[in-house]
């Protein structure tokens, strides 16, 4: 089975640093995708950024970035220029190739932003 | 484009009682997926529907169950609640859910069992 790890429960950063969120996965599969969401207080689950495990790029999306490293099976997301707004519990996701929508969550780490 | 909506948004039940829940998708999906998010058990899936035919199921009891309509509409009902059944229920839907198409969440149901 599919198991997906976020060692730190709670993070906190000031305004404008740089901050990285550390996940790691396990599976057997080869070709699987990989997430981070963002749940802020209102409890909506927004999609952050998303990996494709057949590409060896990181995949960036504006201050998002993440560091995948398949053979170590970690997918950690960097937050650069941190903003009050980027307050929120993240979670990193993993689902298989063709096991259609059943993501498999960790445990989420709360990220502080303080100004 | 309309997001996923829920309703109800919360709901307080009492033990013993059974409960449905409901997922409209975003239009032109025809996947939905349930989760249960929880403090201690953290987010689970339920279920996944798709075309009205349940395509993938998590380990939960038989008291959690679904169904999807012809319109795409889902619905969930978890029967004999218990207290342990307090949790956000949120629920998903993306375009055909076959090989990967992302999922939208929508703002969940809060249930309280008392």
């Amino acid at each position: 089975a599919q198991t997906v790890t976020q060692s730190q429960p709670e993070m906190s950063v000031q305004e404008a640093e740089t901050v990285t969120l550390s996940c790691t996965y396990d599976t057997s599969e080869n070709n699987y995708y990989l997430f981070w969401y963002k749940q802020p207080p209102s409890r909506q689950m927004i999609l952050v950024i998303r990996q494709e495990a057949y590409k060896q790029q990181n995949a960036t999306e504006n201050r998002f970035s993440v560091n995948f490293q398949k053979a170590a099976k970690s997918f950690s997301l960097k937050i650069s220029d941190s903003q009050l707004g980027d307050t929120a519990m993240y979670f990193c996701a993993y689902v298989k190739e063709t096991s259609g929508s059943r993501l498999t969550f960790g445990e989420g780490t709360q990220l502080t932003v303080n100004p | 484009k309309a997001g996923v909506t829920q309703t109800p948004r919360y709901l307080i039940k009492t033990r013993g009682q059974q409960v449905t829940l409901s997922c409209s998708p975003i239009s032109g999906h025809r996947s939905v997926s349930w989760y249960q998010q929880t403090p201690g058990q953290g987010l689970q899936f339920l279920f996944e529907y798709f075309s009205e035919t349940q395509r993938n199921k998590g380990n939960f009891p038989g008291r959690f169950s679904g169904r999807q309509f012809s319109n795409s509409r889902s619905e969930m009902n978890v029967s004999t609640l218990e207290l342990g059944d307090s949790a956000l229920y949120l629920c998903a839907s993306s375009f055909t859910g076959g090989r990967y198409n992302e999922q939208f969440f929508g703002p969940g149901t809060r249930l309280t069992v008392l």
